[in-house]
């Protein structure tokens, strides 16, 4: 089966400016949740969608937000580009609501 | 300013042996918990899981044990192999998919 994919795979950006990164899930998955790794803090998790509808969220402002379409692709976007949001961006999907459990490779966002 | 890293613990295994990496978990209410392995450059790959009604599972070369008691979780790979050098996390969920990640240790394999 095709496994989670992630565009882009590297992106550079500077700051104040706003970017999108996009996760397609593996067929038939309904759960699609967002995490945050960096060097400093891990891996930390950004939110969670099921059916379009956002279940849960992390502890991240508001300049980051995502969505989710009908087809369960997701995208999330972070607004007003901070230095410190210079990380990898990973996406997973599962079939089950609890439990991410096939990761993508993941965004790797660089804020300059 | 500078930032500062992430102090991944790290363990050292001569090819052929045992590994036993050890995480110890936050909340009480967790009922869920995966082990995964982050090879450098990818995304981590899902190993093994548990629920909190058991406290031992196995896998193929890896088994998962829980206490719950102590609110710890060890993750045993049998007869390592230089593929299995890599970064190991932990995580926990209460069901709702707000998985909170251990910090990782890097297992390298000496062949």
């Amino acid at each position: 089966k095709a496994g989670v994919t992630q565009t882009p795979r590297y992106l550079i950006k500077t700051r104040g400016q706003q970017v999108t990164l996009s996760c397609s899930p593996i067929s038939g998955h309904r759960s699609v949740s967002w995490y945050q790794q960096t060097p400093g803090q891990g891996l930390q998790f950004l939110f969670e969608y099921f059916s379009e509808t956002q279940r849960n969220k992390g502890n991240f402002p508001g300049r980051f937000s995502g969505r989710q379409f009908s087809n369960s692709r997701s995208e999330m976007n972070v607004s007003t580009l901070e230095l410190g949001d210079s990380a990898l961006y990973l996406c997973a999907s599962s079939l089950l609501v609890a439990g991410a459990r096939d990761f993508g490779p993941g965004t790797r966002l660089t804020v300059l | 300013g500078e930032s500062v890293g992430l102090h991944l613990p790290t363990l050292s295994v001569q090819e052929g042996d045992n590994s036993i990496i050890n995480c110890a978990y936050s909340n009480s209410a967790s009922d869920y918990f995966i082990w995964y392995k982050q090879e450098s450059g990818k995304g981590p790959q899902f190993i093994i899981d548990i629920r909190s009604n058991m406290d031992k599972r196995q896998g193929q070369r890896v088994t998962v044990l829980l206490n719950k008691t102590v609110k710890h979780l060890s993750l045993q790979i049998a007869a390592t192999q230089p593929g299995d050098s890599a970064v190991y996390f932990c995580a926990e969920t209460n069901g709702n998919n707000d998985m909170r990640f251990g910090a990782g240790t890097r297992l390298t394999v000496k062949p």
